[in-house]
């Protein structure tokens, strides 16, 4: 089952704009990553966000967590043509009865950068 | 090697047919998943291997799916009787230490059951 949840399901901007992606989530979890993913095959890591952390910087991109609404936002600014892929958002979620974890992903928000 | 490699990276296969896919993780990466998918949409959780731990096998659709890790590395994802609904993009990820820390992907492997 999805954990994760992205909104919206895509999103087009013009170049130079700001695009904000949230997450929701449902269970509590340790951390909360965002991918990218082009053209439909790997994705790439772009950023992880503990949960004791309320914002996180990487370059463009600004990661926001609130854990009391499990809910996550990622804001790439000056967006370039560049950034057109899909944006995902994967949580952790602790296995029963052991100390490992699993990640699980949402269905991913289509950016679209036009020039 | 350098990343997690897939191998094939296409794959066209006959309906009743087996396939193996296989990933090769980052050397020393002791977590691996597998997921799927589907034209358009997100990820699919399949299964995932940490350590000498048994794996994480929850979301393996049928039976006719099988995966194995042999000596904590090589990872092999085997479809019995392919079904055309198996037609999808399987991707593999490995990771440093326990799961839950940040993924490498492969570029996955391109199924298509025709």
């Amino acid at each position: 089952s999805q954990q994760g949840e992205e909104d919206p399901q895509a999103l087009s901007i013009q170049e130079g704009e700001n695009a904000t992606m949230n997450c929701s989530y449902k269970t509590s979890i340790n951390n909360l990553q965002w991918y990218r993913q082009n053209s439909g095959r790997g994705l790439v890591h772009l950023i992880l966000i503990r949960s004791n952390e309320r914002e996180k910087h990487s370059g463009r991109l600004r990661v926001t967590l609130d854990t009391s609404k499990k809910s996550s936002s990622l804001l790439i600014t000056a967006s370039r043509a560049a950034d057109t892929a899909s944006y995902f958002c994967a949580t952790d979620a602790r296995r029963s009865g052991g100390s490992n974890y699993k990640l699980t992903f949402g269905k991913g928000t289509l950016l679209t950068v036009n020039p | 090697g350098a990343g997690v490699s897939q191998s094939p990276s296409n794959k066209v296969t006959e309906k009743g047919k087996d396939v193996e896919l296989r990933c090769d993780p980052i050397s020393g990466h002791t977590a691996l998943y597998w997921y799927r998918q589907s034209l358009g949409q997100g990820l699919e959780f399949l299964i995932y291997f940490q350590g000498n731990s048994a794996p994480d096998k929850s979301g393996l659709p049928s039976d006719r799916f099988s995966a194995e890790r042999t000596g904590g590395s090589v990872s092999t994802l085997t479809i019995q009787r392919t079904q055309q609904e198996d037609s999808a993009v399987y991707l593999c990820a490995s990771s440093l230490d326990r799961g839950g820390e940040k993924l490498f992907f492969g570029s996955g492997t391109q199924l298509s059951v025709l």
